[in-house]
């Protein structure tokens, strides 16, 4: 099956820095998001992006479908940014969504 | 209504009891999922149903582990001789056909 891996693992931040967290996956896919677990679990759709660059206010992602990754840019990042960063993906083999093991990141005010 | 709903929000039971999980997903969504997640893991996937029925089950661990959804829209999570191992937050997804997946909050699960 299809491989996710998710990079750094950890990430501490000073409020208002800059960060990119990457996801790498083995395989063709159909689709890729990217999610935000809060502190209390719940999990956040933060974009849909098989493919290309959307970006959401402080927030931007890009999808290299070619190449096999993704990136997740966070600018001027706050407090309230810390949590866990998911990437998943769906395998073109049946409907399965498969998940990184997240990036934990703390921003420290 | 407004998200995905799950009930309950905890659930503690003893080794080899049955347990079902409810989800209430988001009204209009075909597009059904379960996943569970262990602490410092991230979500791992259980089944997917397209409507009322299961068109992936390819996560599910072993027959102990059932699912429901009989009228496309509520779905029912079903554990039969629990074990401590099931002990996991339980989480439900919907979506539009091939669109952004909505999680709800979780089920806590705690088998003693």
């Amino acid at each position: 099956g299809i491989q996710v891996e998710q990079s750094p693992p950890d990430l501490i931040l000073q409020e208002g820095a800059n960060s990119t967290l990457r996801c790498n996956f083995s395989d063709s896919v159909n689709n890729l998001q990217w999610f935000h677990q809060n502190p209390w679990g719940q999990l956040i759709n933060l974009f849909y992006i098989p493919s290309g660059t959307k970006q959401n206010g402080r927030l931007s992602a890009t999808t290299v479908a070619t190449e096999r990754y993704s990136l997740l840019y966070i600018s001027s990042s706050q407090t309230t940014d810390s949590g866990v960063y998911f990437c998943a993906v769906e395998d073109t083999g049946g409907f399965k969504t498969i998940f990184g093991a997240g990036t934990r990141l703390f921003v420290k005010a | 209504g407004a998200g995905v709903s799950q009930t309950p929000s905890n659930k503690v039971t003893e080794k080899g009891k049955y347990v079902e999980l409810r989800c209430d997903p988001i009204s209009g969504h075909t597009a059904l999922y379960w996943y569970r997640q262990s602490l410092g893991q991230g979500p791992e996937f259980l089944i997917y149903f397209q409507g009322t029925g299961a068109a992936d089950d390819s996560g599910l661990p072993n027959d102990r582990f059932f699912a429901v959804r009989p009228e496309g829209s509520v779905s029912t999570l079903k554990i039969q001789r629990t074990e401590r191992g099931d002990s996991a937050v339980y989480l439900c997804a919907s979506s539009a056909l091939a669109e952004e997946q909505f999680f709800g909050p979780g089920t806590r699960l705690t088998v003693l």
